[in-house]
This record gives structure tokens, sequence and C-alpha cells, in this order.
């Protein structure tokens, strides 16, 4: 049973398009998150939603809209695909954001190219 | 210079070495330290937990902070060809808890 899931795995699209990218978690957790790996490995936070509020939006290009219909789900919605966008995203979740002890589950990721 | 420094490696090792994995940081503000493993493919799981200095111990894993060298360390005793992984240190301040990571660094365990 998937704890935190994603969908689609794999994405490739053209320049310019928009696309969605769709996060599901099924642990209870008020927290969850965005994250870009590049292709150097680094994994830098994007936005964090704590109880379908946003707590946390790092500096990201605003073509990257986040949206979260209920806790147990955050969307990533991306406008105008350029190349540089090309990266693993991960979505995370934690029970609760800001307590000392609080773990991130991690999604098994989205590989998304851009041609 | 990044925040948290990590070699990416690869780490090649035989079966049964131990092996030490090691992060440098340059932020004195950071309080809580954590090692993920990521497989090929997968996203993270969180390995170990440390806040502040000292030691902690799980199973074959042992994770050491030494915050006056601003250093820290996963050793790995025993390892196993299935400990092949990306293992990525991460640490946050104690008033935010979004962690900063490392670049990760590549370890095969060759039978």
């Amino acid at each position: 049973d998937t704890a935190v899931s994603q969908t689609p795995k794999y994405l490739v699209t053209q320049m310019g398009n928009d696309k969605s990218i769709k996060c599901e978690q099924n642990l209870g957790h008020d927290t969850m998150y965005w994250y870009k790996q590049d292709s150097k490995k680094f994994l830098k936070i994007m936005f964090s939603y704590n109880n379908k509020e946003l707590i946390i939006n790092e500096t990201v290009p605003n073509r990257f809209s986040p949206k979260s219909p209920d806790k147990a789900h955050l969307n990533l919605h991306i406008n105008s695909l350029e190349l540089g966008d090309s990266a693993v995203y991960f979505c995370a979740s934690s029970q609760a954001y800001g307590t000392s002890t609080d773990t991130q589950y991690f999604g098994p990721g989205t590989r998304l190219t851009v041609l | 210079q990044k925040e948290v420094e990590q070699d990416p490696g690869p780490l090649s090792v035989p079966e049964g070495a131990i092996v030490s994995l090691n992060c440098t940081y340059s932020n004195s503000a950071f309080q809580y330290f954590m090692w993920y493993r990521q497989y090929s493919r997968k996203g993270p799981e969180l390995l170990m937990y440390t806040y502040s200095s000292g030691n902690k111990e799980d199973g074959r894993f042992t994770a050491q902070v030494d915050k006056s060298s601003k250093y820290i360390s996963l050793f790995i005793r025993d390892s196993q060809p299935s400990d092949s992984a990306t293992y990525l240190c991460a640490m946050s301040e104690g008033g935010s808890y979004i962690p900063t990571f490392g670049r990760g660094t590549s370890l095969i365990v060759h039978p």
C-alpha cells in the first residue's frame, strides 16, 4: 500500500506546453511538499502546504503553481515549460511542520523531460 | 560555496567493508542532521536522524555529528550489495525545519 504516490512517473513534453503532476498521501499527514532534484542530484524545496495552506514558497518561477484541494493531495501545475525545468520532481509529506522530530516521506518521483 | 558539501563519488567497496560517508557544512545554525538513502529511480528515505553533536547507532549504521568542525559522518559496518544507493545528508535549523540537502554520495558495494 503506497504511502506517497505521484502520477505520472515519467513525463516527456515539448517546450512551451503546460503540464500537471499529481501527488497523494494516505498517511494522514498535515504537511506536503514539492522538491526538485536536478541532474546534479541536488534536492531543493519548492513549496510546502500545511493543512491546505501554503507555508513555504521558495524562489521558484511563477510558472509553477501548486494546488492543494485537500490535506491528502498536492498537485503541481507548470505553465510554459522550459528546457531547464527538466528534472525529477518529488512530492513528500510529514506529520506536522515545525516539530523537531518531523520525518518527511517521499514519493517515487516524476521524471520530467522537456524537449 | 554551497551550504552543504558532499563528495558525489562514486565510492566503490567490497562486500563486508566499513563505509564512511561525510558532509561538511557552513551554517552554524544547523541543529538537526539527517541521512537519507535513495535507491536508483526511487524517492529518498530517512535512515538516521540526529540532534546536535554526538553519535547515534542503529544496527549497522552509525551517525556522527561534530558541530565544532561542522562535519557529519555516516558509517556503515559489514556493507552489503543491498546498501548500494545514493546517500544524501541533510540538515536544518532549529526554527525552520526544511532541510538543506547535500548532493549525495553514490555508494557501490560489490560482492
